[in-house]
Protein backbone atom coordinates (compact mmCIF):
# COMPACT_ATOMS: atom_id res chain seq x y z
CA UNK A 1 0.00 0.00 0.00
CA UNK A 2 1.35 3.30 -1.04
CA UNK A 3 1.59 5.96 1.63
CA UNK A 4 2.73 9.52 1.36
CA UNK A 5 3.54 11.65 4.10
CA UNK A 6 4.61 15.38 3.94
CA UNK A 7 6.72 17.33 7.05
CA UNK A 8 8.45 20.51 7.79
CA UNK A 9 7.98 23.70 9.32
CA UNK A 10 4.16 25.14 10.14
CA UNK A 11 5.41 28.75 9.82
CA UNK A 12 7.57 30.12 7.68
CA UNK A 13 8.19 34.38 7.97
CA UNK A 14 7.43 36.33 4.56
CA UNK A 15 10.07 36.89 2.19
CA UNK A 16 11.71 33.60 3.33
CA UNK A 17 11.71 29.78 2.24
CA UNK A 18 8.94 27.22 2.30
CA UNK A 19 10.71 23.74 2.42
CA UNK A 20 8.73 20.72 2.44
CA UNK A 21 9.61 16.90 2.09
CA UNK A 22 7.43 13.97 1.25
CA UNK A 23 8.44 10.61 2.24
CA UNK A 24 7.32 7.85 0.18
CA UNK A 25 6.55 4.04 1.51
CA UNK A 26 4.93 1.10 -0.05
CA UNK A 27 7.28 1.38 -3.80
CA UNK A 28 10.23 3.02 -4.88
CA UNK A 29 10.26 6.12 -6.75
CA UNK A 30 13.11 4.88 -8.44
CA UNK A 31 11.26 1.55 -9.81
CA UNK A 32 8.20 3.18 -9.83
CA UNK A 33 8.63 3.81 -13.60
CA UNK A 34 5.00 4.63 -14.55
CA UNK A 35 4.41 7.61 -11.75
CA UNK A 36 5.30 11.01 -11.43
CA UNK A 37 5.42 12.28 -7.65
CA UNK A 38 4.03 16.18 -7.06
CA UNK A 39 2.79 18.52 -4.66
CA UNK A 40 -0.31 20.86 -4.95
CA UNK A 41 -1.55 22.69 -2.42
CA UNK A 42 -4.93 24.19 -0.94
CA UNK A 43 -5.61 28.16 0.45
CA UNK A 44 -7.75 28.10 3.64
CA UNK A 45 -11.36 27.70 2.50
CA UNK A 46 -10.44 27.74 -1.36
CA UNK A 47 -10.10 25.22 -4.25
CA UNK A 48 -7.05 23.24 -5.06
CA UNK A 49 -3.56 24.57 -7.18
CA UNK A 50 -1.14 22.26 -8.34
CA UNK A 51 1.98 23.24 -7.77
CA UNK A 52 4.92 21.04 -10.36
CA UNK A 53 5.93 17.14 -10.37
CA UNK A 54 9.22 15.10 -10.63
CA UNK A 55 9.89 12.10 -12.19
CA UNK A 56 12.89 9.66 -10.70
CA UNK A 57 14.95 11.03 -13.37
CA UNK A 58 15.14 14.43 -11.72
CA UNK A 59 12.54 15.87 -15.06
CA UNK A 60 10.94 18.57 -13.39
CA UNK A 61 7.32 19.72 -14.67
CA UNK A 62 5.98 23.23 -12.40
CA UNK A 63 3.59 25.51 -12.98
CA UNK A 64 3.91 28.73 -14.42
CA UNK A 65 2.39 30.99 -12.39
CA UNK A 66 4.71 29.47 -9.74
CA UNK A 67 7.47 28.62 -11.84
CA UNK A 68 10.42 31.62 -11.42
CA UNK A 69 9.98 30.57 -7.27
CA UNK A 70 9.54 26.52 -6.85
CA UNK A 71 12.29 24.09 -7.36
CA UNK A 72 10.86 20.21 -6.52
CA UNK A 73 14.12 17.58 -5.48
CA UNK A 74 14.14 13.82 -5.26
CA UNK A 75 16.30 12.24 -3.15
CA UNK A 76 16.51 8.22 -4.23
CA UNK A 77 18.17 6.79 -1.39
CA UNK A 78 15.79 7.84 1.04
CA UNK A 79 12.71 7.30 -0.65
CA UNK A 80 11.83 11.14 -0.65
CA UNK A 81 11.04 13.87 -2.53
CA UNK A 82 10.91 17.87 -1.43
CA UNK A 83 9.51 20.99 -2.21
CA UNK A 84 10.92 24.64 -1.69
CA UNK A 85 9.24 27.90 -3.01
CA UNK A 86 10.93 31.08 -2.05
CA UNK A 87 9.77 34.53 -1.63
CA UNK A 88 6.83 33.50 0.18
CA UNK A 89 4.16 35.95 1.14
CA UNK A 90 0.65 35.48 2.91
CA UNK A 91 -1.08 34.25 -0.36
CA UNK A 92 1.05 31.22 -0.27
CA UNK A 93 -0.79 30.41 3.23
CA UNK A 94 -1.92 26.92 2.53
CA UNK A 95 -2.03 23.16 3.15
CA UNK A 96 0.27 21.20 0.96
CA UNK A 97 -0.64 17.87 -0.56
CA UNK A 98 2.50 15.80 -1.92
CA UNK A 99 0.74 13.23 -4.28
CA UNK A 100 2.08 10.41 -6.17
CA UNK A 101 0.80 11.03 -10.15
CA UNK A 102 -0.36 8.44 -12.75
CA UNK A 103 1.51 8.73 -16.08
CA UNK A 104 -1.70 10.37 -17.92
CA UNK A 105 -1.61 12.98 -14.60
CA UNK A 106 -3.77 11.91 -12.06
CA UNK A 107 -3.05 12.39 -8.15
CA UNK A 108 -3.46 9.26 -6.09
CA UNK A 109 -2.81 9.14 -3.60
CA UNK A 110 -2.19 11.93 -1.36
CA UNK A 111 -0.53 12.62 1.69
CA UNK A 112 -3.02 13.77 4.55
CA UNK A 113 -1.35 17.36 4.01
CA UNK A 114 0.71 19.88 6.27
CA UNK A 115 -1.04 23.39 7.07
CA UNK A 116 2.13 26.21 6.09
CA UNK A 117 1.48 29.26 7.22
CA UNK A 118 3.25 32.60 6.25
CA UNK A 119 3.48 35.06 9.20
CA UNK A 120 5.83 37.29 10.82
CA UNK B 1 -4.49 27.10 -19.35
CA UNK B 2 -7.50 24.97 -19.41
CA UNK B 3 -10.16 26.52 -16.75
CA UNK B 4 -12.88 24.35 -15.57
CA UNK B 5 -16.19 25.76 -14.26
CA UNK B 6 -18.25 23.19 -11.95
CA UNK B 7 -22.04 23.39 -11.29
CA UNK B 8 -23.73 23.84 -9.25
CA UNK B 9 -21.55 25.31 -6.48
CA UNK B 10 -23.86 23.91 -3.84
CA UNK B 11 -26.17 20.56 -4.14
CA UNK B 12 -28.90 20.25 -1.28
CA UNK B 13 -30.01 16.78 -1.65
CA UNK B 14 -31.18 13.99 0.87
CA UNK B 15 -29.89 10.47 1.45
CA UNK B 16 -30.78 8.20 -1.66
CA UNK B 17 -30.81 11.01 -4.27
CA UNK B 18 -29.45 10.94 -7.16
CA UNK B 19 -26.24 13.90 -7.28
CA UNK B 20 -25.67 15.27 -11.14
CA UNK B 21 -22.38 17.18 -11.00
CA UNK B 22 -21.09 19.09 -14.08
CA UNK B 23 -17.10 20.32 -14.63
CA UNK B 24 -17.54 22.34 -17.78
CA UNK B 25 -14.10 22.74 -19.86
CA UNK B 26 -12.78 26.18 -21.07
CA UNK B 27 -11.18 23.94 -24.14
CA UNK B 28 -11.58 20.61 -25.04
CA UNK B 29 -9.92 18.32 -22.60
CA UNK B 30 -7.70 15.72 -24.71
CA UNK B 31 -8.50 12.41 -24.51
CA UNK B 32 -11.20 12.71 -21.92
CA UNK B 33 -8.35 13.26 -19.16
CA UNK B 34 -10.74 14.24 -16.65
CA UNK B 35 -10.79 13.05 -12.59
CA UNK B 36 -13.19 13.82 -10.40
CA UNK B 37 -12.11 13.78 -6.06
CA UNK B 38 -13.90 13.74 -3.25
CA UNK B 39 -12.77 15.89 -0.08
CA UNK B 40 -13.98 15.58 3.01
CA UNK B 41 -13.09 17.97 6.06
CA UNK B 42 -9.72 18.11 7.28
CA UNK B 43 -8.94 15.60 4.66
CA UNK B 44 -7.08 15.10 1.63
CA UNK B 45 -9.10 14.94 -1.62
CA UNK B 46 -9.46 11.31 -3.00
CA UNK B 47 -9.77 9.90 -6.38
CA UNK B 48 -13.05 8.94 -7.30
CA UNK B 49 -12.80 9.02 -11.40
CA UNK B 50 -10.01 9.27 -13.89
CA UNK B 51 -9.83 9.51 -17.78
CA UNK B 52 -13.38 10.51 -17.07
CA UNK B 53 -15.61 7.39 -16.66
CA UNK B 54 -12.72 4.85 -14.63
CA UNK B 55 -13.44 3.90 -11.36
CA UNK B 56 -10.51 3.98 -8.72
CA UNK B 57 -9.78 1.37 -6.81
CA UNK B 58 -12.78 0.43 -4.31
CA UNK B 59 -14.55 3.53 -5.25
CA UNK B 60 -18.53 2.35 -4.88
CA UNK B 61 -20.33 1.53 -8.67
CA UNK B 62 -22.95 4.32 -6.99
CA UNK B 63 -20.43 6.74 -8.67
CA UNK B 64 -19.94 7.16 -12.29
CA UNK B 65 -18.68 9.79 -14.57
CA UNK B 66 -19.22 10.51 -18.11
CA UNK B 67 -18.15 12.94 -20.83
CA UNK B 68 -16.21 13.90 -23.19
CA UNK B 69 -14.95 17.42 -24.89
CA UNK B 70 -15.79 20.10 -22.30
CA UNK B 71 -18.23 18.81 -20.75
CA UNK B 72 -18.56 16.27 -18.15
CA UNK B 73 -20.81 14.87 -15.71
CA UNK B 74 -20.39 13.28 -12.12
CA UNK B 75 -23.07 11.16 -10.91
CA UNK B 76 -23.62 9.86 -7.49
CA UNK B 77 -27.23 7.34 -8.09
CA UNK B 78 -28.42 6.91 -4.46
CA UNK B 79 -27.00 9.23 -2.20
CA UNK B 80 -25.11 7.85 1.22
CA UNK B 81 -24.48 9.67 4.25
CA UNK B 82 -20.63 9.43 3.56
CA UNK B 83 -21.03 10.79 0.28
CA UNK B 84 -21.85 14.39 1.58
CA UNK B 85 -18.73 16.58 1.10
CA UNK B 86 -17.41 18.93 -2.01
CA UNK B 87 -16.04 17.19 -4.96
CA UNK B 88 -13.78 18.50 -7.44
CA UNK B 89 -12.99 17.84 -11.02
CA UNK B 90 -9.38 17.87 -12.81
CA UNK B 91 -8.06 17.68 -16.25
CA UNK B 92 -4.70 16.31 -17.30
CA UNK B 93 -4.88 17.04 -20.82
CA UNK B 94 -2.53 19.96 -21.08
CA UNK B 95 -0.41 21.61 -18.49
CA UNK B 96 -0.73 22.92 -16.58
CA UNK B 97 -2.90 20.42 -14.63
CA UNK B 98 -5.41 22.47 -13.08
CA UNK B 99 -9.01 21.92 -11.28
CA UNK B 100 -12.56 23.07 -11.02
CA UNK B 101 -13.43 25.23 -7.88
CA UNK B 102 -15.12 22.41 -6.52
CA UNK B 103 -19.05 21.29 -6.00
CA UNK B 104 -20.18 21.30 -2.20
CA UNK B 105 -22.62 18.01 -1.58
CA UNK B 106 -25.02 18.96 1.70
CA UNK B 107 -27.56 17.45 3.28
CA UNK B 108 -31.29 19.30 2.58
Amino acid sequence: QVQLRESGPGLVKPSGTLSLTCEVSGVSITTSSRNWWGWVRQAPGKGLEWIGEIYHSGSTHYNPSLKSRVTISVDKPKNQFSLRLSSVTAADTAVYYCVRTSVTRWFDPWGPGTLVAVSS
Amino acid sequence: EIVLTQSPATLSLSPGERATLSCGASQSVSSSFLAWYQQKPGLAPRLLIYDASSRATDIPDRFSGSGSGTDFTLTISRLEPEDFAVYYCQQYGSSPWTFGQGTKVQIK
